[in-house]
């Protein structure tokens, strides 16, 4: 079983709508959890952390559940350039490696 | 300008042709990290290291070698290139200290091997 899952979508929605994306790891003792966004050919970059009270920044906010290890990223009001692949992101209770989930793909259209 | 820079950005090789990709961060980072992606598959930690002199496998190190003799450097290295290296390599810095951990990417290689 892969540590970290994604569904890879596509998911296009119109601009405006609201999405939402979730995840599944398997390792219970992990430590960290992070969105990245990485648009087409370029590198990953951190949208945002993801802490266990949840937390919001802007149009985004993250949430994770412990219990049921799943982690969500909710985008409000899509804007076109919010068109992107969103990496779920997981980092064990030891070391400072981190786990990539394979993306979810999100395409806004006009 | 705070960055991790990767050298070169493209390259078409031929198997068995040694080369030699390198990543330089100027943030003082003590971790370094090599990735490589490919489609359906996602990101996969190569080789990564801790400080200098410092350097552990990842989930797929073989065919590769990496060495970490200064900080800001950490150069990956492909001994014998073969085609199943062909590949979007991104090389990650990040800080060891605080809780964020966040890890900068450099702009990725695109190396082809023929």
């Amino acid at each position: 079983r892969k540590e970290v899952e994604q569904d890879p979508g596509p998911f296009n929605v119109p601009e405006g709508a609201t999405v939402a994306f979730n995840c599944t790891y398997s390792n219970s003792a992990s430590q960290s959890f992070f969105w990245y966004r990485q648009d087409c050919r370029k590198e990953p970059k951190l949208l945002m952390s993801v802490y266990s009270s949840g937390n919001e920044d802007g149009r985004f906010t993250a949430q994770l559940n412990r219990a049921s290890q799943y982690i969500s990223l909710l985008i409000r009001d899509s804007k076109l350039s919010d068109s992107a692949t969103y990496l779920c992101v997981v980092r064990g209770n030891s070391g400072y490696a981190l786990n990539f989930g394979k993306g979810t793909s999100l395409l806004v259209t006009p | 300008e705070a960055q991790v820079t990767q050298n070169p950005r493209y390259l078409i090789t031929v198997t068995g042709k040694k080369l030699t990709v390198t990543c330089s961060q100027n943030m003082n980072h003590e971790y370094m990290s090599w990735y490589r992606q490919d489609p359906g598959l996602g990101l996969r930690q190569i080789y990564y290291s801790m400080n200098v002199e410092v350097t552990d496998k990842g989930d797929v190190p073989e065919g590769y070698k990496v060495s970490r003799k200064e900080k800001r450097n950490f150069p990956l290295i492909l001994e014998s290139p073969s085609p199943n290296q062909t590949s979007l390599y991104f090389c990650a810095s990040s800080n060891l200290q605080g809780s964020s951990n966040e890890q900068f990417f450099g702009p990725g290689t695109r190396l082809t091997v023929l």
